[in-house]
C-alpha cells in the first residue's frame, strides 16, 4: 500500500491566479497520476508524471495550463495556472506503487471566484 | 483509448436488498478492473478488484464478475446497509503502470 499526503486540502482562489498542489508519497513510486473531478462527475486523468521526464498529458489538457513537476520518486506538484471559475474542481493525485491498485491522495478542493 | 461505460447512474434500494452496477469497456488490452467507493467529500477507496484471468471474485457482501469476451464486468452488493450509500466507480486498466480509466459513477442510496 501507499500513504499519500496531498496539500492543500482546499483553497479559494481569485481568477487569473495560480495554485500549486503538492503530493507526497511515503514510498518510491514509478508513476504518479493527476486527476480532476468536477462536481458530481467522474475522475478524468489530466496527466501522468514520471520522474526525470516531462509529464504526459491527456487530450484536452496542456502543459501551459497544468504544469507538473516530478523531481523525485516520492513527490510531484500540479499547478493550475491562470485560473477561471471553470477550474473549480477536486484535484487528486494517485499512485500505483506496485502495479496493483491505484491509491489516491485526499484531494484538493479548489474554488475559483 | 479506453472507454468505460457504467450504469445506472443512480440506484436506490431498500436496506437488505441487493444492488448491481454494470460496466463495459472497449480496450481488449485492459486486464485489471478495480471498483472504487467514494463517500461524500472523501477520496475514492478501492473496495474490490478483478484481473482478467479470473471470472468472479467475492469479498463478504461484495462480488465482482468479469466477462472478458463480452467486455463487461459487474459489481454485486448483497444485504445492502445504509453505510453502503456512496458513489461507486468502475475502472479499467491495461496494468503495467498504465493509466486507469473510470466510469461515470453510480450514486447508490440504501433506504433504511
Amino acid at each position: 500500500s501507499a500513504v499519500i499526503s496531498q496539500k492543500p486540502s482546499r483553497d479559494i482562489c481569485q481568477r487569473g491566479t495560480s495554485l500549486t498542489i503538492q503530493c507526497q508519497v511515503d514510498s518510491q513510486v514509478t508513476m504518479m497520476f493527476w486527476y480532476r473531478q468536477q462536481p458530481g462527475q467522474s475522475l478524468t486523468l489530466i496527466a501522468t508524471a514520471n520522474q526525470g521526464s516531462e509529464a504526459t498529458y491527456e487530450s484536452g489538457f496542456v502543459i501551459d495550463k497544468f504544469p507538473i513537476s516530478r523531481p523525485n520518486l516520492t513527490f510531484s506538484t500540479l499547478t493550475v495556472s491562470n485560473m477561471s471559475p471553470e477550474d473549480s474542481s477536486i484535484y487528486l493525485c494517485s499512485v500505483d506503487p506496485g502495479n496493483t491498485e491505484a491509491f489516491f491522495g485526499q484531494g484538493t478542493r479548489l474554488t475559483v471566484v | 483509448g479506453e472507454n468505460v461505460e457504467q450504469h445506472p447512474s443512480t440506484l436506490s434500494v431498500q436496506e437488505g436488498d441487493s444492488a448491481v452496477i454494470k460496466c463495459t469497456y472497449s480496450d481488449s488490452a485492459s486486464n485489471y478492473f478495480p471498483w472504487y467507493k467514494q463517500e461524500l467529500g472523501k477520496r475514492p477507496q478501492l473496495i474490490i478488484d478483478i484481473r482478467s484471468n479470473v471470472g468472479e471474485k467475492k469479498d463478504q457482501r461484495i462480488a465482482v464478475t468479469l466477462n472478458k469476451t463480452a467486455k463487461h464486468f459487474s459489481l454485486h452488493i448483497t444485504e445492502t446497509q445504509p453505510e453502503d450509500s456512496a458513489v461507486y466507480f468502475c475502472a479499467a486498466s491495461a496494468g503495467g503502470y498504465q493509466k486507469v480509466t473510470f466510469g461515470i459513477g453510480t450514486k447508490l442510496q440504501v433506504i433504511p
